[in-house]
């Protein structure tokens, strides 16, 4: 049962365009929420978070919307930059107990020029 | 500060040898956890600890043993590798769970990449 998920496998974009990726989850009792990109041959890096009480939260090029009644949240990425292209990790977690991370199946975001 | 290391970078083994992987981490991080990441999966959690002498099991933990004798170090062990075992793991920290004043962030060392024949 695959509580976060990430539907696109991959998305292409324009340069200077903006990428939107999503993810779902299904478990209601997550209250916080984290995208991580990740480049080929290095682990996981750590983008942006959310917590439940938000419905968006912007750094830089950067802004994670929520959805709660959805259980829906986007990452917006604009303007796209050539460095952008990775896979990128959708995460999410309760804020009761160890808070374990589960993580969505990934998205390849591919920046054209 | 060297961060999440893991050792090796790269691992080929037969069915049914056992080796450990190794990761340290030099944040005083209390939280250690291990994933393996595999195609189409994302990062499937499969051990983690909540402290030193503390461990507990993730999604995946069939096959696997782990030891947190303190808080720098925690390594994974294969104990009868199998091919169903390939995969690239991946080594995490973050502060104590415990106090939530500490972002949910987990540090993730490069990965090991291992295969098994």
């Amino acid at each position: 049962d695959q509580q976060v998920k990430q539907n696109s496998p991959s998305l292409s974009v324009q340069e200077g365009r903006i990428s939107i990726l999503n993810c779902d989850y299904t478990n209601s009792m997550f209250d916080y929420f984290l995208w991580y990109k990740k480049y080929p041959a290095e682990g996981p890096t750590f983008l942006i978070s959310i917590s439940s009480i938000k419905d968006k939260n912007e750094d830089g090029r950067f802004t994670v919307f929520l959805n709660k009644s959805a259980k829906h949240l986007s990452l917006h990425i604009v303007p796209s930059q050539p460095g952008d292209s990775a896979v990128y990790f959708c995460a999410a977690s309760e804020s009761s107990g160890a808070q374990k991370l589960v993580f969505g199946q990934g998205t390849r975001l591919t920046i054209n020029p | 500060n060297a961060g999440v290391t893991q050792t090796p970078k790269f691992q080929v083994l037969k069915t049914g040898q056992s080796m450990t992987l190794q990761c340290a981490q030099d944040m005083n991080h209390e939280y250690m956890s291990w994933y393996r990441q595999d195609p189409g999966m994302g990062l499937r959690l499969i051990h983690y600890s909540v402290g030193a002498g503390i461990t507990d099991q993730g999604e995946v933990p069939n096959g696997y043993n782990v030891s947190r004798s303190t808080t720098e170090d925690f390594p994974l062990r294969l104990l009868s590798a199998a091919p169903s075992q390939t995969s690239v793991y991946f080594c995490a920290s973050r502060r104590s769970p415990w106090d939530r004043s500490t972002s949910y962030e987990q540090y993730f060392g490069p990965g090991t990449r291992l295969t098994v024949t």
